[in-house]
């Protein structure tokens, strides 16, 4: 079956620590996203990238780094500079990154900084 | 900047009861819209969408017109059933010189009672 795969479902991390989220997609999708839940605050886009090797800030792209080496994978890095890191974090593909194309997300990962 | 606006929830109501939930929207050009459905612990599913004015989009029940007239997108169910509980979330995506992105409302939680 095709579809996004995010693991871990859950991780916990301390304050101060990197941590990278897995995306991988088998859809053979050429565009994948990074969307961040807050309770309240529905999904803010962080990174997304239209191509391999390409990749565009979203609107709240600070403390967060991506890499596009492949295109079935797109992994998502909260580093040390994200003031506020606890939050769902969703993955995300669309077959071209158009305004009319579907996005399909994965199941996401729930991320806690103790 | 581009927006949605949906109804405060949460939305409680019995089985069998009508649903509305309202969605307005601000956008500068011509967006697509689109309805997305949560499920407890899960990422976001698409329910329906629908790409230009007076279009209707519909799956599972659940029927949203796109009307530019009132820049609104309201979904509607006939008869809710409890597994229906969910959140769902309204959201615009238009083109924009490349920068392609889905803006998302904050979402309405429903709740089925039977």
């Amino acid at each position: 079956d095709g579809g996004i795969t995010q693991s871990p479902k859950y991780l916990f991390r301390k304050e101060g620590q990197n941590v990278t989220l897995s995306c991988e997609q088998n859809l053979n999708h050429d565009a994948m996203y990074w969307y961040r839940q807050d309770p309240g605050q529905g999904l803010r886009l962080i990174y997304y990238s239209q191509i391999v090797n390409d990749f565009q800030k979203g609107d709240i792209a600070e403390g967060y780094s991506v890499s596009r080496e492949k295109k079935e994978s797109f992994p998502l890095t909260v580093t040390s500079a994200q003031k506020n890191p606890t939050a769902f974090y969703l993955c995300a593909s669309s077959k071209v990154a158009g305004a009319r194309d579907t996005q399909y997300f994965g199941p996401g990962t729930r991320l806690t900084v103790l | 900047g581009d927006s949605v606006t949906q109804m405060e929830g949460p939305v409680t109501l019995s089985e069998e009861a009508f649903l509305t939930i309202n969605c307005t929207y601000t956008a500068t050009g011509y967006p697509s819209l689109f309805w997305y459905v949560q499920y407890p612990g899960e990422g976001l599913q698409l329910l329906l969408k629908a790409t230009k004015a007076d279009d209707k989009g519909s799956n599972k029940g659940f029927e949203a017109t796109y009307r530019k007239e009132t820049t609104s997108f309201h979904l509607e169910k006939g008869s809710v059933q409890v597994s229906d509980s969910a959140v769902y979330f309204c959201a615009l995506s238009i083109s924009n010189f490349g920068n392609e992105k889905l803006t998302f409302g904050t979402g309405t939680r429903l709740t089925i009672i039977p």
